[in-house]
Parts: structure tokens; C-alpha cells; sequence
């Protein structure tokens, strides 16, 4: 069983550019989560997709975007990047977005905004 | 809505000793209760949850965790640490139909040999 993986493991951007992040879930889950986690703070929840529709979002402003794809892999888009920015991007798999059911987390993007 | 507090944020504890890291949570409606670790350069793995029925719950590593309602908190517990036990603790919430955990800061726990 493959567990959920990220991509890139580490980026390097600067301000106002663009960026797509990447998240393959685990086999057989349905639901991804994404969330950032700034250096010294716990993980701040984006937002969630299943079955390729958004639900549920965080404080979050627009120009922070997502995606799932019909094999529930999923990107997280950020736009106008800004210095505050800067964080661990975290994606969590579960079997159903049920709120009591285990979310599996990948090992997470770091990205750097300069 | 929920938010969770983690009074500690570094605990240093002896090899072998005991040790307890605190969580405390407010939350409007019934609770789904957390406790996550992240190891060093790694994503978070679930250590235990708490859903309903028995208040004392067991999950990995040798880790437990107490459901308080009346004091709104879930302490973590371990009777004797080890130096793998180095990491980020976190405590998170979430309550019946909400779709997002809401995370503590996190609390590091350094095991001193």
C-alpha cells in the first residue's frame, strides 16, 4: 500500500510568482486535505476535496486554489506569492471526508518565498 | 467553531522518565480529539484519537491520552520515555460534521539521555 506522497520535497520562489504543489493520496482514499504549516506553528487547514469537488474551506484568500483529479491525486495552486507564504505545505488522505476518520499525511512541501 | 490550546511549547524530559503534555480545547459541539506526532523532517502520524466511550484511550508507541469534558482537555501520557520519542507533538479538534482538524502549536518534547 502506497502511502501519500508530495511533490516537489522543497521550493525555492519569490514574490508574486506562482506556484503548484502536488499530492498523490493513499490507495483507495477519496478525500484530500491540504495544510500550511508556518515555521514553530501547528498546520492551518486550506482546504478539502472529494470526489473532485471542494469541501470546505479554511481562512484562506482566493489566490490559494485547488484540484482533484478523477484519481483523487490533487494540486494546490498559489498565486501572487507573497513572504508570509513561506511554510510547509502539508496534504492529508482519507478514506471519506467524514470528520472522525483518519487523515494520512504526506511528508509535505517546504516552500520559500524570497 | 474549535480551537485548541498547548500550554507547553518544550517539555525536556529524562530518558526513561514519565511524561505528560497537555492539551486543552473549546468547541461549541461534541469533539473528535487528536494527538499527532511529526519527527523530524516528516509529515504527521496519528499517535491515538478519541472518538466516544472509554475516556482512557491507547494508541501507539506506548502513548495514552485521558478525555476530560469537564475540564475540556486530553492529555497525552507516556509512563517511561525513550530517545526516539524526540518530536513535535500535536494536539488537534474537529467536532461532527466538520471537515477540518484545527491543530494545536505543538509541543517539542527533548528526551535527555
Amino acid at each position: 500500500e502506497t502511502g501519500v506522497t508530495q511533490s516537489p520535497t522543497h521550493l525555492i520562489k519569490t514574490r508574486g510568482q506562482q506556484v503548484t504543489l502536488r499530492c498523490s493520496s493513499q490507495s483507495g482514499h477519496n478525500t484530500v486535505s491540504w495544510y500550511q504549516q508556518a515555521l514553530g506553528q501547528g498546520p492551518q487547514f486550506i482546504f478539502q476535496y472529494y470526489r473532485e469537488e471542494e469541501n470546505g474551506r479554511g481562512n484562506f484568500p482566493p489566490r490559494f486554489s485547488g484540484l482533484q483529479f478523477p484519481n483523487y491525486s490533487s494540486e494546490l495552486n498559489v498565486n501572487a506569492l507573497e513572504l508570509d507564504d513561506s511554510a510547509l505545505y502539508l496534504c492529508a488522505s482519507s478514506l471519506v471526508p467524514s470528520s472522525y476518520n483518519e487523515q494520512f499525511f504526506g511528508p509535505g512541501t517546504r516552500l520559500t518565498v524570497l | 467553531a474549535q480551537s485548541v490550546t498547548q500550554l507547553d511549547s518544550q517539555v525536556p524530559v529524562f530518558e526513561e522518565a514519565p511524561v505528560e503534555l497537555r492539551c486543552n480545547y473549546s468547541s461549541s459541539v461534541s469533539v473528535y480529539l487528536f494527538w499527532y506526532v511529526q519527527y523530524p523532517n516528516q509529515g504527521l502520524q496519528l499517535l491515538l484519537k478519541y472518538l466516544s466511550g472509554s475516556t482512557l484511550v491507547k494508541g501507539i508507541n506506548g502513548f495514552e491520552a485521558e478525555f476530560n469534558k469537564s475540564q475540556t482537555s486530553f492529555h497525552l501520557r507516556k509512563p517511561s520515555v525513550h530517545i526516539s520519542d524526540t518530536a513535535e507533538y500535536f494536539c488537534a479538534v474537529t467536532g461532527f460534521g466538520n471537515e477540518k482538524l484545527t491543530f494545536g502549536t505543538g509541543t517539542r518534547l527533548t528526551i535527555i539521555p
